[in-house]
């Protein structure tokens, strides 16, 4: 069946670059037509969308945190990484990573980590 | 400021139907891009509820259906039950000017009495 998983940091510092990895089973990223994208939500706030990457390695960024993102790939490992850089306490969510259908909705998502900015 | 309007609350009684809006704009939904809603019960991740403006997902009930129109979209859920309460969303694409991204209502959290 198909599962993702999220793993990083619980805690950053302000300033500070976040790394997040996505392990995904149950589908190849090499052929997973639609890709995966990263998703945050605010304690008790909505949902945004923030980075996607394609079976064909083309990248999409959030329009307002564009120069801060970073997403990238690894097929062999069945891994997608997200770098945010300058993290800042606004920064602080639960960060998803889901996978894409044929559609754009997002059909498959991880647990979610709660990753909190703070000195 | 979602770039999708939905409601901040609704409410009903068990049995009753309610239905959630989703509210956007010609670089959206009126632009034609599908709509997919969303319920997330507290604590847990989104789960995909309705894709494709309408489609249900293998193993979601037949109480939730999905509608679009012009440049809005509803969710309506019948005979409600009270597992049924939790967080709506609504989500699509948004291509304009300034850029493209996929986006996300602000979502409605349904309150079953």
């Amino acid at each position: 069946q198909v599962t993702l998983k999220e793993s990083g940091p619980v805690l950053v510092k302000p300033t500070e670059t976040l790394t997040l990895t996505c392990t995904v089973s149950g589908f190849s990223l090499s052929n997973a037509r639609m890709g995966v994208s990263w998703i945050r939500q605010p304690p008790g706030k909505a949902l945004e969308w923030l980075a996607h990457i394609f079976s064909n390695d083309e990248k999409s960024y959030s329009t307002s945190l564009k120069s801060r993102l970073t997403i990238s790939k690894d097929t062999s490992k069945s891994q997608v990484v997200l770098t945010m850089t300058n993290m800042d306490p606004v920064d602080t969510a639960t960060y998803y990573c889901a996978r894409m259908g044929e559609l754009g909705q997002f059909d498959y998502w991880g647990q979610g980590t709660l990753v909190t900015v703070s000195s | 400021q979602s770039v999708l309007t939905q409601p901040p609350s609704v409410s009903g009684a068990p049995g009753q139907r309610v239905t959630i809006s989703c509210t956007g704009s010609s670089s959206n939904i009126g632009a034609g891009y599908d709509v997919h809603w969303y319920q997330q019960l507290p604590g847990t991740a989104p789960k995909l509820l309705i894709y494709g403006n309408s489609n249900r997902p293998s193993g979601v009930p037949d109480r939730f259906s999905g509608s679009k129109s012009g440049t809005s979209a509803s969710l309506a859920i019948t005979g409600l039950q009270a597992e049924d309460e939790a967080d709506y969303y609504c989500q699509s694409y948004d291509s304009s000017l300034s850029g493209s991204n996929w986006v996300f209502g602000g979502g409605t959290k349904l309150t079953v009495l």
